[in-house]
């Protein structure tokens, strides 16, 4: 069973429209969770790290449920530049804080 | 601005060629380096953990003879790809782990190498 599943999408969604992702995850002893975001061929960069209390960042809403071992990103009110791929991470200090990712989740906004 | 900076951002070489990727943290000493490498439609794999200093710790299946790490400083980690083959094109980023000032422990990425091996 791979350590981080997501639904690849891709998601298509008109401008404005709420789109949710979810991402669950093997490995009972990670620790931190992350979103990134990545365009075409570039580097993955950090959305928002995620808390068990939920956070909000603008648009964007993260969840974390340790006890399903699954997160969640909601992102309200979709703009055109909101299309990339989003990574679901995790990071555990038994793997030397080294980062795992998902194969992330492609979302297209459209006019 | 980038905290990380890796260069070069494009490699086009001929196989059996080696090929050294340079990753700098710019302000703030990172304690930790690593390297990941994706192809295409697929996640970020962990390559290795580098620490200064010490051995590189290389995940399986990841050659250590043909992937070179040397992390001689707390801002500085190099990758080299020696002899490499068509099938090593990828894209190769760097991260760092540190703390800026005043900041968590996060890491940093590089903008990634593109390799493509003729």
């Amino acid at each position: 069973r791979k350590e981080v599943e997501q639904d690849p999408g891709p998601f298509n969604v008109p401008e404005g429209a709420t789109v949710a992702f979810n991402c669950t995850y093997s490995n009972s002893a990670s620790q931190s969770f992350f979103w990134y975001r990545q365009d075409c061929r570039k580097e993955p960069k950090l959305l928002m790290s995620v808390y068990s209390s939920g956070n909000e960042d603008g648009r964007f809403t993260a969840q974390l449920n340790r006890a399903s071992q699954y997160i969640s990103l909601l992102i309200r009110d979709s703009k055109l530049s909101d299309s990339a791929t989003y990574l679901c991470v995790f990071e555990s200090s038994n793997s030397g804080y080294a980062l795992n990712f998902g194969k992330g989740t492609s979302l297209l906004v459209t006019p | 601005g980038a905290v990380v900076s890796q260069h070069p951002s494009r490699v086009i070489c001929k196989s059996g060629t080696s090929v050294k990727i340079e990753c700098r943290s710019l302000d703030f000493q990172a304690t930790t380096m690593f390297w990941y490498r994706q192809f295409p439609k697929q996640s970020l794999m962990l390559m290795a953990t580098s620490n200064e200093g010490s051995k590189a710790t290389y995940e399986q299946g990841v050659e250590k003879d043909k992937f070179l790490i040397n992390h001689a400083s707390l801002t500085l980690s190099t990758l080299t790809v020696t002899s490499a083959h068509p099938e090593d094109s990828s894209f190769y980023i760097c991260s760092a782990r540190g703390k800026k000032l005043g900041g968590k422990n996060i890491q940093y990425f590089g903008a990634g190498t593109r390799l493509s091996v003729l």
